[in-house]
């Protein structure tokens, strides 16, 4: 069984501030992507990364992609209210089945 | 263009008694995959269907079964409901072999 382990758990910081969440495992993904879900809704897709040491940016966001494809992190810089969910990291097996692992989750609140 | 559709949004269901959820996935989507979500917790892999077939299987159950219909839409059913099944289930869906999972809103089953 692979699993991916998010940390921390939960994480609340003052607007402005940077921080950064991290997914691990000990099995390699083919590749791994990372979701933000609001309460009550489907989680929704911010990136994907694929190859290993990658590094992908989207506005304030950054994520990258192990280089042993075991791991990924996100870091916000200058979070915004409009950050405050839950992010999920998801792994795609290597091996191509498609059945996606998802992470524990890192439930993320940010204080005006 | 719509994206993926979950019917219903909310249910409430006795212990024992049986449901259908339904997902209609996003245009352009074959493959169709269900999961369910506990408070507090990453979505967990129940089955996945590509060609009106059930491809994939999680950790879940015999009580667990599911339907793919020619037009790409599926249904999951549960039967002799226990409490423990109370959670969000999500659909997702793919285009073929592509991992980038597209999720509807989810349907929220309460059994008591």
């Amino acid at each position: 069984t692979q699993l991916l382990e998010q940390s921390p758990q939960f994480l609340s910081i003052q607007e402005g501030e940077n921080l950064t969440v991290y997914c691990n495992s000990s099995s390699v993904f083919s590749s791994l992507q990372w979701y933000r879900q609001e309460p009550g809704e489907g989680p929704v897709l911010l990136v994907t990364v694929v190859t290993g040491g990658e590094v992908k940016k989207l506005k304030r966001l950054t994520f990258q992609f192990g280089d042993a494809r075991k791991d990924s992190s996100l870091h916000i810089t200058a979070a915004q209210t409009g950050d405050t969910g839950l992010y999920l990291c998801a792994g795609d097996p290597l091996g191509g089945n498609e059945k996606l692992t998802f992470g524990t989750g890192t439930r993320l609140t940010i204080i005006p | 263009d719509a994206g993926v559709t979950q019917s219903p949004t909310h249910l409430i269901k006795t212990r024992g008694q049986q449901v259908t959820l339904r997902c209609s996935p996003k245009s352009g989507h074959d493959t169709v995959s269900w999961y369910q979500q506990a408070l507090g917790q990453g979505p967990q892999f129940i089955f996945q269907y590509y060609e009106e077939e059930e491809r994939q299987r999680g950790n879940f159950p015999d009580r667990f079964s599911g339907h793919q219909f020619p037009n790409y839409s599926s249904e999951l059913n549960v039967n002799a409901l226990l409490l423990g099944d109370s959670a969000l289930y999500l659909c997702a869906s793919t285009r073929g072999w592509g991992t980038e999972a597209f999720f509807g809103q989810g349907t929220r089953l309460t059994v008591v």
